[in-house]
């Protein structure tokens, strides 16, 4: 059974960052894309990154370009998101998920940006 | 950006119902079209990828169509466990967008 699970949300100040994990199991790791999507209360879906089975490819959606960096570690299999310079409007609960069509996804972790 | 437009935005069905959503996409986007389930406080669940190929363990009153530009998601039979949220995305170029949601209420 694939099993994804989000972990390192919680309350920052604006300005401030913070560092998603996604610990993955169930399937192997490093055979998959592997995506980070976004929902702020009450809005849709938002793709925020992803990122190919090696590393070696990332893209991220344009709001978080030079803020959001991410990274997967296949020895781990764990899939990260390294948030710095965080705003109000990056309030939301964050899932990963896997595959290139987005097949599992985790439980999600909650970010509030706030002061 | 691929604009992803849904038709409803909400939804008023019974149990039993035949049900279809619709799904546009502003430029074409071949087969690269997912469908998904989203329950209150609850992560997004995968029914349909490749505008009509069932993801394992989906109910197969669920069904997916369309190419290029326009799509839609059909319940073929509704059940009480399908009262929900359903988003379409589109996975064919960066940045990768979603539909605003059909909001699926029980009459």
């Amino acid at each position: 059974e694939v099993q994804l699970v989000e972990s390192g949300g919680g309350l920052v100040q604006p300005g401030g960052s913070l560092r998603l994990s996604c610990a993955a199991s169930g399937f192997t790791f490093s055979s998959y894309w592997m995506t980070w999507v976004r929902q702020a209360p009450g809005k849709r879906l938002e793709w925020v990154a992803n990122i190919n089975q090696d590393g070696s490819e990332k893209y991220y959606v344009d709001s978080v370009k030079g803020r959001f960096t991410i990274s997967r570690d296949n020895a781990k299999n764990s899939l990260y998101l390294q948030m710095n310079s965080l705003r109000a409007e990056d309030t939301a609960v964050y899932y990963c998920a896997n595959g290139i069509a987005f097949d599992s996804w985790g439980q999600g972790a909650l970010v509030t940006v706030s002061s | 950006d691929i604009q992803m437009t849904q038709s409803p935005s909400s939804l008023s069905a019974s149990v039993g119902d035949r049900v279809t959503i619709t799904c546009r996409a502003s430029q074409g986007i071949s087969n690269y079209l997912a469908w998904f389930q989203q329950k209150p406080g609850k992560a997004p669940k995968s029914l349909i990828y490749a505008a009509s190929s069932l993801q394992s363990g989906v109910p197969s009153r669920f069904s997916g169509s369309g190419s290029g530009t326009d799509f839609t998601l059909t319940i073929s039979s509704l059940q009480p466990e399908d009262f929900a949220t359903y988003y379409c995305q589109q996975y064919n170029s960066y940045p990768i967008t979603f539909g605003q949601g059909t909001r699926l209420e029980i009459k």
